[in-house]
């Protein structure tokens, strides 16, 4: 999507390895998202940040790092990537807004597949 | 623990009206959106509501009773290029903008 790119795009890697998977934005928004999407289970809250060098955990956090040195790069790292974490992950960016005025609308990278063997 | 139950597939004709309904149990509330997401495809912001009632966006709306814990999409004169997922999600907070998404509706629409 225009404005936030995600890489790589698909990702092969055998159990055990290092994977780090990068968002970038251009549209300079504070709130940055990681979320993975299985069957059968929805989008899932994996890391969010709300600022340069502030994180916090989301619901399916165990497993996955992140940082965002930057504003506009959030990067999810799987430091020893395990076959559950296949999934297709997807960076979101926020431009927050106050509750009523719908400006807490996310938008989504193209997402990225990650296969672990 | 959070909660959003909405029907795993739901089946149309072209140029008709469906509904996808969405009960929610969370700990907190802000408002409930809706997204769609075609196959192989990013999620696409399609509505919010923050208060009851009903909000209109062309062929979509969307409906929320905040007092039910209750949603629904609503899409009229189905077309071709509906057939996707829909999701609900619940704001569940106001500060970071953090949602808790549905497993998600398939919706095949057939001509």
């Amino acid at each position: 999507d225009a404005g936030i790119t995600q890489s790589p795009r698909h990702k092969v890697t055998e159990t055990g390895t290092p994977v780090t998977l990068r968002c970038h934005q251009t549209e300079n928004h504070r709130y940055m998202y990681w979320y993975r999407q299985d069957p059968g289970h929805g989008l899932r809250l994996i890391h969010y940040s709300y600022g340069v060098k502030d994180t916090d955990k989301g619901e399916v956090s165990d497993g996955y790092s992140v940082s965002r040195s930057k504003t506009e790069d959030f990067l999810l790292t799987l430091e020893s990537a395990t076959s559950s974490q296949t999934s297709v992950y997807f960076c979101a960016i926020s431009g927050h807004g106050d509750i009523f005025s719908g400006a807490n609308v996310l938008t989504f990278g193209a997402g990225s597949r990650l296969t672990v063997l | 623990g959070q909660s959003l139950e909405q029907p795993s597939e739901v089946t149309a004709v072209e140029g008709a009206i469906v509904q996808i309904n969405c009960t929610y149990q969370t700990s907190g509330f802000y408002g409930l959106s809706w997204y769609q997401q075609h196959d192989g495809g990013a999620p696409t912001f399609l509505s919010y509501n923050a208060l009851d009632g009903l909000e209109e966006t062309g062929r979509f709306s969307s409906f929320l009773s905040r007092s039910d814990s209750y949603g629904y999409l609503l899409l009229q004169e189905l077309q071709m290029k509906d057939s996707a997922s829909y999701f609900c999600a619940v704001l569940l907070n106001s500060g970071y903008s953090t949602l808790t998404f549905g497993k998600g509706t398939m919706l095949l629409v057939s001509p």
